[in-house]
């Protein structure tokens, strides 16, 4: 079964630093986001990208963070000056078009990337 | 935004049913997930309903009233690898945009 691929699986930084994370949407799907989760929290919408722009975003996806589809298969979020609550496990996900009658469809997510920032 | 609501935890043995519930607020209410997450990995899609009524995939069923604001998810045949948390997801007028209750831990014990 196609699956969302994450690299890396951990990534430690220091405070201040900018990371990159790296998602492998499936192939065949034409919407893309990231959440996250902070340990013993909720999973958190950051934000949703479809046709190489934003859609949507949330308070936490503040002009530190950005998205991007460089190529036709990858997606990145980058943050670009890490802080100390920016430590999550952030999942990237897709899905493909809309379900005409929910105007919805499932999200398929990444094994996502644990970011410790320090 | 919605507020998911759903119990923190629940216990059951293995064999057993258990039923999860799940409310939310109904305005910008645009369907409702279920998703499943071991410790440490990606939730897992499992169920999603946008009308009223009972959806069933296999020892899983998904059940939606949309004017009560109240889902449930229904596991049977419990099985020790059941034992994770269960998110109860509702889709929003944004696309994509889910808001994710707490979850609710299963606990399977033999």
């Amino acid at each position: 079964e196609p699956e969302v691929t994450q690299t890396p699986s951990h990534q430690v930084t220091q405070m201040g630093q900018e990371v990159i994370l790296r998602c492998v949407p499936i192939s065949n799907h034409l919407y893309f986001y990231w959440y996250r989760q902070i340990l013993g929290q909720k999973v958190e919408f950051l934000v949703s990208f479809y046709n190489n722009e934003i859609s949507e975003k949330s308070e936490i996806f503040d002009d530190q963070f950005s998205v991007e589809r460089p190529d036709g298969s990858n997606f990145t979020l980058k943050i670009r000056s890490t802080k100390l609550e920016d430590s999550a496990m952030y999942f990237c996900a897709s899905s493909e078009e809309r379900d005409r009658v929910a105007n919805n469809s499932p999200l398929h997510f990444g094994n996502g990337t644990r970011l410790t920032v320090t | 935004g919605q507020n998911i609501d759903q119990p923190t935890e629940m216990t059951a043995t293995e064999g057993a049913i258990v039923q999860i519930n799940c409310t939310y607020q109904t305005s910008g209410f645009n369907g409702l997930f279920w998703y499943q997450q071991h410790a440490g990995e990606a939730p897992t899609f499992l169920s999603y309903n946008v009308l009223d009524g009972l959806e069933e995939k296999g020892r899983f069923s998904s059940f939606l009233s949309r004017s009560k604001g109240y889902s449930y998810l229904l596991l049977k045949e419990l099985q020790m690898k059941d034992s994770a948390s269960y998110l109860c997801a509702g889709g929003t007028d944004s696309w994509g945009k889910l808001q994710f209750g707490a979850g609710t831990q299963v606990v399977v014990t033999p």
